[in-house]
């Protein structure tokens, strides 16, 4: 079992991009699937997009036009990266480990918030 | 898209009841089907995956069936921590959730 560490700004402003990072410890982010999941509050939960370690991507498509995934395997990091954020974006967001498979581990969270 | 239809949407129970939680897929996923229990400011935790496998450290209360299109969440024995929302999950295709169902403690 890893752990994983959101990181990143809690408030965004409209228009402007929304940019994450997840730090994996406990074990290497190699050979797994890492994925973004978020949740409005008081909503479901919403899968944003996965990478393999290698740098292989799939996204959401109702997300796909404004989304970026990347990993950094010498600091077992991935990120996101979602621009043109609106109040709709405001949400707990969440790494994971998995993606075309069980979520087997997760963040805490991090909620962000859009407002200017 | 694969769309999973949980139901019901809220359930009260009482202790050492035994607890259903359905979800249906739009098209068939074999049994790419998982499930995940969420407390309040918490993240959500794996319960069950591939439909009928039990997460490492889960109690043996939950349990999980079905394949193709038809799931179900089982526990039994309701206790009190048992409390809170429980979502299903797809990996057949690109991932998608339920809409989650909320158990509560009479």
């Amino acid at each position: 079992q890893v752990q994983l560490q959101e990181s990143g700004p809690g408030l965004v402003k409209p228009s402007e991009t929304l940019s994450l990072t997840c730090t994996v410890s406990g074990g290497s982010i190699s050979s797994y699937f890492w994925s973004w999941i978020r949740q409005p509050p008081g909503k479901g939960l919403e899968w944003i997009g996965y990478i393999y370690y290698s740098g292989t991507t799939n996204y959401n498509p109702s997300l796909k036009s404004r989304v970026t995934i990347s990993v950094d395997t010498s600091k077992n990091q991935f990120s996101l990266k979602l621009s043109s954020v609106t109040a709709a974006d405001t949400a707990v967001y969440y790494c994971a480990k998995g993606g075309g498979n069980p979520f087997e581990d997760w963040g805490q969270g991090t909620l962000v918030t859009v407002s200017s | 898209e694969i769309v999973l239809t949980q139901s019901p949407d809220f359930q009260s129970v009482t202790p050492k009841e035994k607890v259903t939680i359905t979800c249906r897929a739009s098209q068939s996923i074999g049994s790419s089907l998982h499930w995940y229990q969420q407390k309040p400011d918490q993240s959500p935790k794996l319960l069950i995956k591939f439909a009928s496998q039990s997460f490492s450290g889960v109690p043996s209360r939950f349990s999980g069936s079905g394949s193709g299109t038809d799931f179900t969440l089982t526990i039994n024995s309701l206790e009190a921590e048992d409390a809170a929302m429980y979502y299903c999950h797809q990996s057949s295709s690109l991932p998608t959730f339920g809409q989650g169902t909320k158990v509560e403690i009479k």
